[in-house]
C-alpha cells in the first residue's frame, strides 16, 4: 500500500525566517509526490510535482521540495517565509498501478510578523 | 480558464432532506473527483470517474450517497437523507489523465445539516 506521513500538524514561524515541511512516504515503486497548499476557505492549490526528473522541483511562491529516494522524503522548503504563506499544506503520493493519489493529514503553518 | 466550478458554495439543511452538489469540471479534463473533508478525517476521495464512468467509488460512505456523471462538463453528488455527520466541506477536482495526474481543485461546497 502507498502512504505518506507528514510529520508535524503545525510549524510555526516568524516572517523571514525559513519554512522546513516534512513528508515521508512508503513505496516500493518510483512515485509521483505533490505539494498542494489550502488556504482559508478555499481549494486546494499545487505547489510543485516530482516525476522522476530533477530532484530538486521549484514551485509557485519560492517553495522547492527535493526528492531523497534513500530517504524516502520530499520536503518542502522555503528560505524566507511571508504573512501570505500561512495555510495548510498537503503531501501527495501516487504509485504506479495505483488509480488514485494518497494525501497526508496536513501540515498548518503559523507565520507571525 | 474558469477553473472548476462548484455550486452551492454553502448549504444548510435539515436532518433527512435531500442535498445536491453540483461540479463542472475544466474544459477538457477527463476525470473528474469527489472529496469530503472534516477536521476529524481529513481529505477523503469518494469517487472517481474516467469519461464519465465512475472507477472508485469505494469511498463512498453508504447508500445514501450517489454520484453522477451525465456529461463531460457536468456531475452531481447527492445525498438523502441527509444526517448531521455528513457536515464537511465537499470538493470537486478534476485532472487531464486519471487520477495520478494534477488534479485542479473547485472552491468547494460548505454543508452544515442540522
Amino acid at each position: 500500500a502507498q502512504s505518506v506521513t507528514q510529520l508535524d500538524s503545525h510549524v510555526s514561524v516568524s516572517e523571514g525566517t525559513p519554512v522546513l515541511l516534512r513528508c515521508n512516504y512508503s513505496s516500493s515503486y518510483s512515485p509521483s509526490l505533490f505539494w498542494y497548499v489550502q488556504h482559508p476557505n478555499k481549494g486546494l492549490q499545487l505547489l510543485l510535482k516530482y516525476t522522476s526528473a530533477a530532484t530538486l522541483v521549484k514551485g509557485i511562491n519560492g517553495f522547492e521540495a527535493e526528492f531523497k529516494k534513500s530517504e524516502t522524503s520530499f520536503h518542502l522548503t522555503k528560505p524566507s517565509a511571508h504573512m501570505s504563506d500561512a495555510a495548510e499544506y498537503f503531501c501527495v503520493v501516487s504509485l504506479s498501478g495505483y488509480s488514485t493519489l494518497t494525501f497526508g493529514k496536513g501540515t498548518m503553518l503559523l507565520v507571525s510578523p | 480558464d474558469a477553473g472548476v466550478i462548484q455550486s452551492p458554495r454553502h448549504e444548510v439543511t435539515e436532518m433527512g432532506q435531500e442535498v445536491t452538489l453540483r461540479c463542472k469540471p475544466i474544459s477538457g479534463h477527463n476525470s473528474l473527483f469527489w472529496y469530503r473533508q472534516t477536521m476529524m478525517r481529513g481529505l477523503e476521495l469518494l469517487i472517481y470517474f474516467n469519461n464519465n464512468v465512475p472507477i472508485d467509488d469505494s469511498g463512498m460512505p453508504e447508500d445514501r450517497f450517489s454520484a453522477k456523471m451525465p456529461n463531460a462538463s457536468f456531475s452531481t453528488l447527492k445525498i438523502q437523507p441527509s444526517e448531521p455527520r455528513d457536515s464537511a466541506v465537499y470538493f470537486c477536482a478534476s485532472s487531464t489523465r486519471g487520477a495520478t495526474d494534477t488534479q485542479y481543485f473547485g472552491p468547494g461546497t460548505r454543508l452544515t445539516v442540522l
